[in-house]
């Protein structure tokens, strides 16, 4: 069975650049998150999804980042523009119950 | 406001020695309470989870301990190996529609051959 695969796995970019990170769950699974890593933390939620809707967006800065999953399987998370703050992995996990399955995540630098 | 506190936050053990790991919550609505076991350059992945309607579960070497009426548990890990050199998130969620899960800020485990 394959995992959750997330891509870009690297990305360097300037300040106030925009970037977006791309995730495939793993087939069947109809909830999505996006969870944020800051170095030397466990991850934060930014957001659920239930088949298309997100169901859980309270920890998304809403001024900058943005999320879709269209047709319920891959999702994006953009943001725009980037602040050095934003420097962490983000990651994707995906279930079908309570188990989650995190993908090996983004990690974002910002210069 | 950390919901649930992880200790220690780095551990080194001899090899075949036991890793013993705490997490403390604070809201009583949780009601799932796994382990996560990361290696540098990958995602968690679960390693073991409980309810807290046992006290203790185990799976091979890695053992969950539970304890309701104080709102701690601890993985223990026996024999530890230098391969579970990593670091562990404990976390937790509460049931229904919500599977939000609040982790707890990791331990960094080295376990010395």
């Amino acid at each position: 069975e394959a995992g959750v695969v997330q891509s870009p796995r690297y990305k360097i970019i300037e300040k106030k650049q925009p970037v977006a990170f791309w995730c495939n769950p793993i087939s069947g699974h109809n909830t999505l998150y996006w969870y944020r890593q800051n170095l030397g933390q466990g991850p934060e939620l930014l957001i659920r999804y239930e088949n298309e809707e997100a169901v859980d967006d309270s920890q998304l800065p809403k001024d900058r980042f943005s999320a879709e999953r269209l047709k319920g399987v891959d999702s994006t998370l953009k943001i725009q523009p980037a602040e050095l703050g934003d420097s962490a992995v983000y990651l994707c996990a995906s279930s079908e119950s309570w188990e989650q399955f995190f993908g090996p995540g983004t990690r974002l630098t910002v210069l | 406001q950390q919901q649930v506190k992880q200790s220690p936050q780095s551990l080194i053990v001899q090899k075949g020695g036991i890793s013993i790991i705490n997490c403390a919550y604070e809201n009583t609505a949780f009601d799932y309470f796994p382990w996560y076991q990361q290696f540098p350059g990958k995602g968690p992945a679960l390693l073991i989870a409980i309810r807290p309607d046992v006290s203790e579960k185990k799976e091979g070497r890695f053992t969950i301990s539970f304890n309701k009426s104080a709102k701690q548990f601890s993985l223990h890990i026996m024999d530890s190996q230098p391969g579970d050199s990593a670091t562990y998130f404990c976390a937790a969620s509460s049931g229904g529609s919500n599977y939000k899960l609040t982790f707890g800020k990791g331990t960094l485990l080295t376990v010395n051959p």
